[in-house]
């Protein structure tokens, strides 16, 4: 497998403007999640999915942030209108279920600076 | 609630053994696990330790939990300039679905 994978691995944009990251997660896995890394507030949970339904949102900072998961292959993160202050790297991670340990598998990361 | 607390930094040379502390606040954790984040790459998976385990081993890392402290470690044998990373360790709570709670990393540094 392939591991989870994100796109684009680097986006630059200005402020104002909708930015859209993408996530596949590996395959057979039912669980995903959306997390947020910056050096002040470290590793934040943003969301997660469990078979393509959103279970748990609170970690999204405010309404111009949304996550859709229209299949088990597929997930969007979408920012609009995009902000300076939501630069960081988002990472996207999958999990198996309840037969599983729980560990949880990252991807690369997106890059995101706002300017 | 959930809290997981780590060393900010730590330094070592080469060779030397390295050993990396977490706390944690939840008695009902099931799985802890280590984590290593090299520059620009994700958290990579190093090794998990199932809560009624209290030691494991794998090559050069080794994992102590003590459940009554709350008290996770993991040491890396002969330490080498590329195991220099940030660590982070996380537990995976009863009755929280997949969630895991994530320590906010240790960095290491290894000096040649």
């Amino acid at each position: 497998d392939a591991g989870v994978i994100q796109s684009p691995r680097h986006e630059v944009t200005e402020m104002g403007q909708e930015v859209t990251l993408r996530c596949k997660p590996i395959s057979g896995h039912d669980y995903l999640f959306w997390y947020r890394q910056t050096m002040m507030r470290g590793l934040e949970l943003l969301i997660y999915f469990n078979n393509n339904v959103p279970i748990d949102d609170s970690g999204m900072p405010e309404d111009r942030f949304s996550a859709k998961m229209p299949n088990a292959s597929f997930s969007t993160l979408k920012i609009q209108p995009s902000e300076p202050r939501d630069s960081a790297v988002y990472f996207c991670a999958s999990s198996l279920g309840p037969s599983g340990s729980y560990e949880q598998y990252f991807g690369p990361g997106t890059r995101l600076t706002v300017t | 609630g959930e809290d997981v607390e780590q060393s900010l930094f730590l330094s070592v040379r080469e060779g030397d053994s390295s050993v990396i502390n977490c706390t944690y606040t939840d008695s009902s954790s099931t799985y802890l696990y280590w984590y290593k984040q090299e520059p620009g790459a994700g958290l990579q998976l190093l090794t998990y330790i199932f809560s009624n385990m209290d030691m494991k081993q794998d090559q050069r890392l080794t994992v102590l939990l003590n459940k009554k402290d709350k008290h996770l470690s993991l040491r890396i044998a002969d330490t080498q300039t590329g195991d220099s990373a940030i660590y982070f360790c996380a537990e995976k709570v009863n009755n929280a679905g997949n969630m895991l709670t994530f320590g906010g990393g240790t960095r290491l540094m290894v000096k040649p």
